[in-house]
């Protein structure tokens, strides 16, 4: 089946620093991926839909400048969060659209951990 | 009202247990359902996947839509420890696009 691989799976770093998160589906191309965040017992919620070649779409309330998103190829987009604070603190997931979507839904990397110090 | 509502938990059954999760929505919509399982600290992983009204079965896991109700739900036959994870239902207006919305998730224990 459909593999997307995510890393790194966990991350501390300092407060004002960057970060950035690789999303890679292993197995397939993805035009389009997904990336969320989500807060201990909640739900996943989208921040943005990447897609290749342009701009990335931004959810209401997301800051594009602070998450910047590049999904240079078929097969991987990336997610920096520029100059962290605590409050960026969370898991962060990312999803593409594998080649039958429609019958397989979304595959799901498995998460990057995000602690800021 | 939230979109998508779903009891969050904790659940805790004993092994062997019959475990029914649901969800409720607001949106008719809606027409594509989902049910992704999540261990701790992982991705969410897709169990099952239906289209419109009707029941799915795979191996121990059954999933139900009752469209006319906005109701959805997955019951898990003879529950193993294993299966102790936060199971979130998702659901969609359309077979490609981006309006994809998950339930908060229903946090499950099977105890040994």
């Amino acid at each position: 089946g459909a593999v997307v691989s995510q890393h790194p799976s966990r991350v501390i770093c300092k407060s004002g620093t960057s970060v950035k998160i690789e999303c890679r589906s292993l197995d397939f191309q993805a035009t389009t991926m997904f990336w969320y965040r989500q807060f201990p017992k909640q739900s996943l919620m989208l921040m943005a839909t990447s897609n290749e070649g342009s701009k990335a779409t931004y959810e209401q309330g997301v800051e594009k400048d602070k998450f910047l998103i590049n999904h240079a190829s078929l097969t991987l987009s990336t997610l920096t969060v520029t100059s962290a604070h605590p409050e960026d603190s969370s898991f962060y997931i990312c999803s593409a659209r594998d080649g039958a979507g429609g019958r397989y839904g979304y595959t799901f990397g498995s998460g990057t951990r995000l602690t800021v110090v | 009202q939230k979109e998508v509502e779903q009891d969050p938990g904790p659940l805790s059954v004993p092994e062997g247990a019959i475990v029914s999760l649901n969800c409720t929505y607001s949106n008719s919509a809606f027409q594509y359902f989902m049910w992704y399982r999540q261990y701790s600290r992982k991705g969410p992983e897709l169990l099952m996947y239906t289209y419109s009204s009707g029941n799915k079965e795979d191996g121990r896991f059954t999933a139900q839509v009752d469209k006319s109700s906005k109701y959805i739900s997955l019951f898990i036959r003879d529950s193993q420890p294993s299966d102790s994870a936060t199971y979130l239902c998702a659901m969609r207006r359309d077979n490609y696009g981006q309006n994809f919305v998950f339930g908060p998730g229903t946090r499950l224990s099977v105890l040994p």
